[in-house]
């Protein structure tokens, strides 16, 4: 298994107070990205990140910031939970760009409630 | 734009064969299939990619219709641990390099 570390794995929030979930990977790979699994939506992209400190917005970014400060790492803030944030989030690595081989292997995902 | 799958749910017994599918409206270059079993993460089955042959992956196996932008997953004689939720990511011809647009998945539960 790609060795992808979410955290944390579970969390209860209240709404309008900041949440930061961590992404850890340890096959330093380039590529890295933040989705989110609602019923009847599959999973859609929220950010990416295509290098140390070179991000970008998926389809439903907004409510959203990341960063990416070490290959590692990626860190997905919610600024103010809202309860339409109530969602499992999962991570996602890749190793390359190269279109034929975009294989993403994803974390466990955290399951995160805005009440 | 996000693939169509179909159908949305399928429901087999042991042994039984099953067709899902994924249309896009735009230009494919690539089509990947993943499998999700409940509370688990998605797990990579297989690519498929334009002017590519049929893929396979044990009794699973999925074809790339360029001209009709879709792609089919074909499960055979199908066993208990193929239950599970199946979506397509696609890349459209043009597009980012690195970026899957997912459908909504198909649920597939096998009973004994």
């Amino acid at each position: 298994d790609a060795g992808i570390t979410q955290s944390p794995r579970h969390k209860v929030t209240e709404t309008g107070t900041p949440v930061t979930l961590r992404c850890h990977q340890t096959e330093n790979h380039r590529y890295m990205y933040w989705y989110r699994q609602d019923p009847g939506h599959g999973l859609r992209l929220i950010h990416y990140s295509y290098g140390v400190k070179d991000t970008d917005k998926g389809e439903v970014s907004d409510g959203y910031s990341v960063s990416r400060s070490k290959t590692e790492d990626f860190l997905l803030t919610l600024e103010s939970a809202t309860s339409s944030q109530t969602s499992v989030y999962f991570c996602a690595i890749s190793d390359t760009g190269i279109l034929a081989k975009n294989i993403q292997y994803f974390g466990a995902g955290t399951r995160l409630s805005v009440l | 734009q996000q693939p169509v799958q179909s159908p949305q749910a399928v429901i087999l017994r042991e042994g039984e064969d099953a067709v899902i599918n994924c249309s896009s409206s735009k230009a494919l270059y690539s089509v990947h299939w993943y499998r999700q079993k409940h509370g688990e993460a998605p797990v990579f089955l297989m690519i498929l990619l334009k002017g590519g042959e049929q893929k396979g992956h044990e009794k699973i196996s999925a074809s790339f219709n360029e001209k009709k932008q879709q792609s089919s997953l074909y499960l055979t004689a199908s066993q208990l641990s193929y239950s599970g939720t199946y979506f397509c990511g696609t890349v459209n011809s043009g597009g980012s390099n690195y970026k899957l647009t997912f459908g909504k998945g198909t649920l597939l539960t096998v009973n004994p």
